[in-house]
């Protein structure tokens, strides 16, 4: 099993909705991470989880809110978006130097906030 | 500011001829660079990668170059087929030895492979 698998695809939400994304890997990888991707725009890195403890957050707002409840599963938090939020979020995972094994990505999930 | 940089937003290429794509970077602390190509509604996919210590790395069609006093590198695909038509992101990391790193990406390359 190669893949990481976010879930949902697709979500729209509300600005006063409560919503969470899923990641999950089982290829062994003990770091795991949050992109946004933002159309005709590099995805940009949101946080980073290595052995289950977040080591990275790029200053992200805090209606953002992510968890790590095992070495497989990532999950996003997300409340009170705001229309701007809408955007590509995608999930990967590496080893832990990723530099020469590179990430695996996700599918993404499509978000939109209305 | 951005530290890495993909300044052609798109390249035409003739089915079975060498596609270059080309990557600067500003940031002399990167210890790896990357590339990924990505399909719609697709994450990307990672193709192929550098260690700084190198200048050159092979796999396949997929060749990268390293020109570390230019900061400069480039992915050379050859023969290109129809199916390299994708954007291109390359991709760098600095690796702190004590966890996992982020990637910080180019805009990316939109290259079309025409018949």
């Amino acid at each position: 099993d190669t893949e990481v698998t976010q879930t949902p695809k697709h979500l729209v939400m509300g600005m006063t909705n409560k919503k969470s994304l899923k990641c999950e890997q089982h290829m062994g990888h003990r770091a795991m991470y949050w992109y946004k991707q933002k159309a005709k725009k590099p995805p940009e890195l949101m946080f980073v989880y290595s052995y289950e403890k977040l080591s990275i957050n790029e200053s992200v707002p805090s209606r953002f809110s992510p968890e790590c409840p095992n070495s497989s599963l990532l999950n996003l938090h997300l409340h009170a978006l705001q229309p701007e939020d809408s955007a590509l979020y995608l999930c990967a995972s590496s080893q832990e130097n990723a530099g020469n094994y590179g990430y695996t990505f996700g599918s993404g999930t499509r978000l939109t906030v209305v | 500011d951005q530290q890495v940089k993909q300044n052609s937003p798109s390249l035409s290429v003739q089915e079975g001829r060498i596609s270059i794509l080309n990557c600067d970077y500003t940031n002399s602390m990167f210890d790896y660079f990357l590339w990924y190509k990505k399909y719609p509604a697709e994450g990307p996919t990672f193709l192929i990668s550098i260690s700084s210590i190198k200048d050159k790395n092979e796999d396949g069609r997929f060749t990268v170059f390293l020109n570390k006093s230019a900061k400069h590198l480039s992915l050379h695909i050859v023969p290109s087929q129809p199916g390299d038509s994708a954007v291109y992101f390359c991709a760098a990391s600095v690796y702190s030895g004590g966890g996992a790193d982020g990637l910080t990406f180019g805009k990316g390359t939109h290259l079309i492979i025409q018949p």
